[in-house]
């Protein structure tokens, strides 16, 4: 099926251990996004990239790096996690044209 | 891109139409007006967007007054599937411009 896949769907992490979160999308978007949710809250930017080749920081970028591998894929990278990065992590894409979202399931991440 | 304010939470009845409220005051004329779901921690959803005139399509009808300042989603016959957390957001159309979300307005349909 069409759409953003996100791998893994879980991961309990030690604290100061590493590791990346996959993204990858089969839709020909050009634009793709990571997004961090604490419990109870809304979405938060962490990395962005407009296109194949460039990323940019978003909202909560500190503690994260990104790869935008090529045009399907975009990864996040932990290098050393603490627990303040417990989250479920959201991957998005969006086309050149239409202006809207495919969000993936989402990777609930566990650090302790 | 404008902020919007929406009411925390709502409840509904099964089989009754429900609106969600989105104050936008502050919006700017190429900003357009999105609704996004999210169904019990999965992946939003995008549900409808317009810029000035009302729009429908199979999940609902969006409503924007005329000075664009607030704009109200209809669910025309809400059902318990319609349980999630509506986001209104405001935003420019343009590569890379990214969803701000806010903390969007629990809707609880009842049966």
């Amino acid at each position: 099926n069409a759409g953003v896949t996100q791998t893994p769907k879980f991961q309990v992490l030690k604290t100061g251990q590493s590791m990346t979160l996959q993204c990858a999308q089969d839709m020909n978007h050009n634009s793709m996004y990571w997004y961090r949710q604490d419990p109870g809250m809304g979405l938060r930017l962490i990395y962005y990239s407009a296109s194949e080749g460039t990323t940019d920081k978003g909202e909560v970028p500190n503690g994260y790096n990104v790869s935008r591998l090529n045009k399907r894929e975009f990864s996040l990278r932990l290098e050393s996690a603490a627990p303040s990065q417990t989250s479920v992590y959201f991957c998005a894409s969006e086309p050149l044209q239409g202006w809207i979202y495919t969000f993936g399931s989402g990777t609930r991440l566990t650090v302790v | 891109d404008a902020k919007t304010t929406q009411p925390p939470s709502m409840d509904c009845a099964e089989g009754r139409a429900a609106n969600l409220p989105c104050n936008h005051s502050t919006i700017s004329g190429n900003e357009y007006v999105y609704w996004y779901r999210q169904i019990h921690s999965q992946g939003p959803q995008y549900i409808i967007h317009g810029l000035k005139n009302n729009e429908t399509n199979e999940m609902a009808s969006l409503i924007i007054t005329e000075d664009r300042k607030s704009s109200t989603l209809i669910l025309p016959h809400a059902t318990l599937r319609d349980t999630a957390v509506y986001y209104c957001i405001v935003r420019v159309e343009a590569a890379g411009n990214k969803l701000t979300f806010g903390g969007g307005t629990r809707v609880l349909v009842k049966p």
